[in-house]
């Protein structure tokens, strides 16, 4: 089972910064949190990922709490392009295997 | 770099057939991963192979199957086909380290509709 816990959909306006919530209050010390966001029927494409500071990177910005038990997918700048499914994962025994398990995402509708 | 790439990207059979998608990592990369995605399970793991051994493997009946060459290159074999098999089938590759920011890198997808 996925050890993440996403809303099933968010709308943001156009322009605006979307902020795409995840729980993972099981997720363990070794453990990072990663995000791919699939655009419909593509593969899912790489986003960021980070295990406890603040990462940016030219796609995004990832905020994790302090406690770890969630964390927040920043979009600064929102465009019609950024709809897509997001996935928040927690990479599953990071020292053994190369397995991700997908939750059911976030589904986030940029408006015009 | 060029990415990861997957051929066909459309598929159609039938029930009983089978059939064998073909998957290209990005250059550098020795592990690949497939995964099958389908409206109700949604994304799924089926395995991995690294250096041309399978080194982790969902669950999924004996009728899939996969392999890996001396290049990386990775195919995946589904015999006896069942309707619930139409799906889209996503392969992904990274460096194969087992570290924990071993990035997976995802290709479009083969989509197989079973007839």
């Amino acid at each position: 089972d996925a050890k993440t816990t996403q809303p099933p959909s968010m709308d943001c306006a156009e322009g605006r910064a979307a902020n795409l919530p995840c729980n993972h209050s099981t997720i363990s010390g070794n453990e990072y949190v990663y995000w791919y966001r699939q655009i419909h029927s593509q593969g899912p494409q790489y986003i960021i990922h980070g295990l406890k500071n603040n990462e940016t990177n030219e796609m995004a910005s990832l905020i994790i709490t302090e406690d770890r038990k969630s964390s927040t997918l920043i979009l600064p700048h929102a465009t019609l392009r950024d709809t897509a499914v997001y996935y928040c994962i927690v990479r599953v025994d990071g020292g053994a295997t190369n397995k991700l398990i997908f939750g059911t995402g976030t589904l986030l509708a940029v408006q015009p | 770099k060029a990415g990861v790439t997957q051929t066909p990207r459309y598929l159609i059979k039938t029930r009983g057939q089978q059939v064998t998608l073909s998957c290209s990592p990005i250059s550098g990369h020795r592990s690949v991963s497939w995964y099958q995605q389908t409206p109700g399970q949604g994304l799924q793991f089926l395995f991995e192979y690294f250096s041309e051994t399978q080194r982790n493997k969902g669950n999924f009946p004996g009728r899939f199957s996969g392999r890996q060459f001396s290049n990386s290159r990775s195919e995946m074999n589904v015999s006896t086909l069942e309707l619930g098999d139409s799906a889209l089938y996503l392969c992904a590759s990274s460096w194969g380290g087992l570290a924990d920011t071993d990035t997976q890198y995802f290709g479009p997808g083969t989509r197989l509709t079973v007839l």
